[in-house]
C-alpha cells in the first residue's frame, strides 16, 4: 500500500510567524502533489497543487516539491489565527488510476 | 452553482440496516471518491471510480458498496456487514488528468 505520511502535530505558531508543514510519500512514481486545509467538522478544502520540482507560490502559501526526496512541503508567511486547521497532505498514485492518498494530517495552531 | 453536493448531512442508521448516501456533482468530472474519516483520522479511501459503470475498491472497502450509472452520481450503500460505520463520508470528484479533486460538505454518520 502506498503511503503518505505527515507528522500529526500539534505544530504551534505565534501569530505572524512561519508555519512549515512537512510530507513524505513512498510512491516514486507520484506526478501530483495537493494541500488542503480542514477546519473542525468540515470538509476539506484545496489550497494548492503542485506538479514540478520547485516552489509554488500563492499568496501567503508556498508549496515544495523535491521528487528525488519524495517530500512535499506547505509554507504559510504571517500565520494567522483563522489559519488554524488540520492540513491534508494528497498524493495522486502513478499507474493510471486516477486514486488520491491522503496523509494522516497536521494540525496547526496559530497562537494570537 | 458549480460544485458537489452530499446528502442528508446528518444520518442515523440502526443495527443491522442498510443506508445510502447520496453525491451529486455538476462540475462535469469524470472521477469520484468516497472517503471516510474517523475522528482524529485522516481520510481513508473505501472506493473511487473514473468513468460510468467503471469502480475500483480503495483500501477500505468491505462492508460497502457503490454504483456508477450517470457521470454526475456516485451514491455509497453501507451495508449491514460494515461492523463499524460511525464516521465522517466525505465525497470528492476531479477531473481528468492528474487534476485536484474537491470535496462535497460531508454526511456524518451515526448507528444507533
Amino acid at each position: 500500500q502506498k503511503e503518505v505520511e505527515q507528522n500529526s502535530g500539534p505544530l504551534s505558531v505565534p501569530e505572524g510567524a512561519i508555519a512549515s508543514l512537512n510530507c513524505t510519500y513512498s510512491d516514486r512514481g507520484s506526478q501530483s502533489f495537493f494541500w488542503y486545509r480542514q477546519y473542525s467538522g468540515k470538509s476539506p478544502e484545496l489550497i494548492m497543487s503542485i506538479y514540478s520540482n520547485g516552489d509554488k507560490e500563492d499568496g501567503r502559501f508556498t508549496a515544495q516539491l523535491n521528487k528525488a526526496s519524495q517530500y512535499v512541503s506547505l509554507l504559510i508567511r504571517d500565520s494567522q489565527p483563522s489559519d488554524s486547521a488540520t492540513y491534508l497532505c494528497a498524493v495522486l498514485e502513478s499507474g493510471g488510476y486516477q486514486k488520491v492518498t491522503f496523509g494522516t494530517g497536521t494540525k496547526l495552531q496559530v497562537i494570537p | 452553482d458549480g460544485g458537489i453536493t452530499q446528502s442528508p448531512k446528518y444520518l442515523f442508521r440502526k443495527e443491522g440496516q442498510n443506508v445510502t448516501l447520496s453525491c451529486e456533482q455538476n462540475l462535469n468530472h469524470d472521477a469520484m471518491y468516497w472517503y471516510r474519516q474517523d475522528p482524529g483520522q485522516g481520510l481513508r479511501l473505501i472506493y473511487y471510480s473514473q468513468i460510468v459503470n467503471d469502480f475500483q475498491k480503495g483500501d477500505i472497502a468491505e462492508g460497502y458498496s457503490v454504483s456508477r450509472e450517470k457521470k454526475e452520481s456516485f451514491p455509497l450503500t453501507v451495508t449491514s456487514a460494515q461492523k463499524n460505520p460511525t464516521a465522517f463520508y466525505l465525497c470528492a470528484s476531479s477531473g481528468r488528468l492528474n487534476t485536484e479533486a474537491f470535496f462535497g460538505q460531508g454526511t456524518r454518520l451515526t448507528v444507533v
